[in-house]
């Protein structure tokens, strides 16, 4: 069975400029995480999706992050305009329902120079 | 608000030595309690959980002991090897509503 699929796995970009993380998670999982993970510390989470609805986005900083998971499958995370203090992990997770056991991805690390 | 604090930040152990992590959480509405084991350059992978209905579970050469009244839990690794070395997180959930909350993590090197 495959695990949750991210992409880009790195991506290097200046400030000011957007970016987009993409995610599928493992078939069959209804929820859908995107977490922030800055070195040396924990996931933290961002969004949290139940099928197509986002269900706890409080910790997204909305002026400048925004997601989307159409068809309550895929998810796409977006930042626009990147600041420096967005580089981090960003990790997407999922989980076969509610607040089940989760399973990540792989990451993708944002460099903002 | 962090409302789980892991300790120690760092362990050095010896091979077939006996790490032990310890975790503590504020908030009682948490019921479920896993920890996960990270690589570098690799997502977490969920490595045992715990609900508070018991004291300790086993899996392997991993347990977790689970004290409700002391609000705390930790994760003995028996038998460590070097391929035990990576970090480690602990996190804290509801079965309710509340998210899975992540300690900061505790960087395990397992020495021959």
């Amino acid at each position: 069975e495959a695990g949750v699929v991210q992409s880009p796995r790195y991506k290097i970009i200046e400030k000011k400029q957007p970016v987009a993380f993409w995610c599928n998670p493992i078939s069959g999982h209804n929820t859908l995480y995107w977490y922030r993970q800055n070195l040396g510390q924990g996931p933290e989470l961002l969004i949290r999706y139940e099928n197509e609805e986002a269900v706890d986005d409080s910790q997204l900083p909305k002026d400048r992050f925004s997601a989307e998971r159409l068809k309550g499958v895929d998810s796409t995370l977006k930042i626009q305009p990147a600041e420096l203090g967005d580089s981090a992990v960003y990790l997407c997770a999922s989980s076969l329902e509610g607040l089940g056991e989760q399973y990540f991805g792989p990451g993708t690390r944002l460099t903002v120079t | 608000q962090q409302q789980v604090k892991q300790s120690p930040q760092s362990l050095i152990v010896q091979k077939g030595g006996i790490p032990i992590i310890n975790c503590a959480y504020e908030n009682t509405a948490f019921d479920y309690f896993p920890w996960y084991q990270q690589f570098p350059g690799k997502g977490p992978a969920l490595l045992i959980a715990i609900r508070p209905d018991v004291s300790e579970k086993k899996e392997g050469r991993f347990t977790i002991s689970f004290n409700k009244s002391a609000k705390q839990f930790s994760l003995h690794i028996m038998d460590s090897q070097p391929g035990d070395s990576a970090t480690y997180f602990c996190a804290a959930g509801s079965s309710g509503n509340t998210p899975l909350v992540f300690g900061k993590g505790t960087r395990l090197s397992v020495i021959a």
